[in-house]
């Protein structure tokens, strides 16, 4: 596809269970980012990856977080025992090696009952 | 630590022009991004400055001042379609945070007729 691409697109689950959320970022792209928004706030940065390693994950917010890249394209971002607290867009973004911008996907956008 | 502050909301009329203002306060400066995002859609590409002046792409240019740590983004011409919200992000230096982006809290823009 021409853009990041991110599945689901909404994900409704309830307290204390797990999910996953994936991210397709555009062909060729090595840098990828995860971050997470909350209505009416800016995207917080959660972690980076350059190729298959976690380059920054200093904003993963406690250890339920976790996220892997394993072949350096497609990644999985891992939420265990998820909280109310957890529920918001979950935003991927993707970046070539010469460029600067960070490109986003649509979301997936998580409510936690 | 780092700190970006831009108004919460703005309000303009069509065919005006509005400018949205950005101050931060961030160490490992590498450059700040403008995004603009539409309720429900993710953040898309606007402008990156990297250096000191002003850069104009067609009816939106942006400004930036290293020493003041200060940025604006300027839209001209209004249209109803630029209603929407306006993200500042800084970059940070690769060895410090691997070009990681921390954003401002947006700014709502709503353009009226």
């Amino acid at each position: 596809g021409a853009g990041v691409s991110q599945t689901p697109s909404n994900k409704v689950t309830e307290k204390g269970k797990y999910v996953e959320l994936r991210c397709d970022p555009i062909s060729g792209h090595t840098a990828l980012y995860w971050y997470r928004q909350s209505l009416g706030q800016g995207p917080e940065f959660l972690i980076y990856f350059q190729g298959t390693g976690a380059a920054d994950d200093s904003g993963l917010p406690n250890d339920r977080f976790f996220a892997v890249r394993p072949e350096g394209s497609v990644s999985t971002l891992k939420i265990q025992r998820t909280e109310r607290g957890d529920s918001a867009v979950y935003l991927c973004a993707s970046s070539p090696p010469t460029r600067p911008e960070q490109f986003f996907g649509p979301g997936t956008r998580l409510t936690v009952l | 630590g780092q700190n970006i502050d831009q108004p919460t909301e703005m309000t303009a009329t069509e065919g005006a022009i509005v400018q949205i203002n950005c101050t931060y306060q961030t160490s490992g400066f590498n450059g700040l991004f403008w995004y603009q995002q539409h309720a429900g859609e993710a953040p898309t590409f606007l402008s990156y400055n990297v250096l000191d002046g002003l850069e104009e792409k067609g009816r939106f240019s942006s400004f930036l001042s290293r020493s003041k740590g200060y940025s604006y983004l300027l839209l001209k011409e209004l249209q109803m379609k630029d209603s929407a919200s306006y993200l500042c992000a800084v970059r940070h230096r690769p060895e410090a945070a691997g070009n990681k982006l921390t954003f401002g809290g947006g700014t709502r823009v709503l353009v009226k007729p």
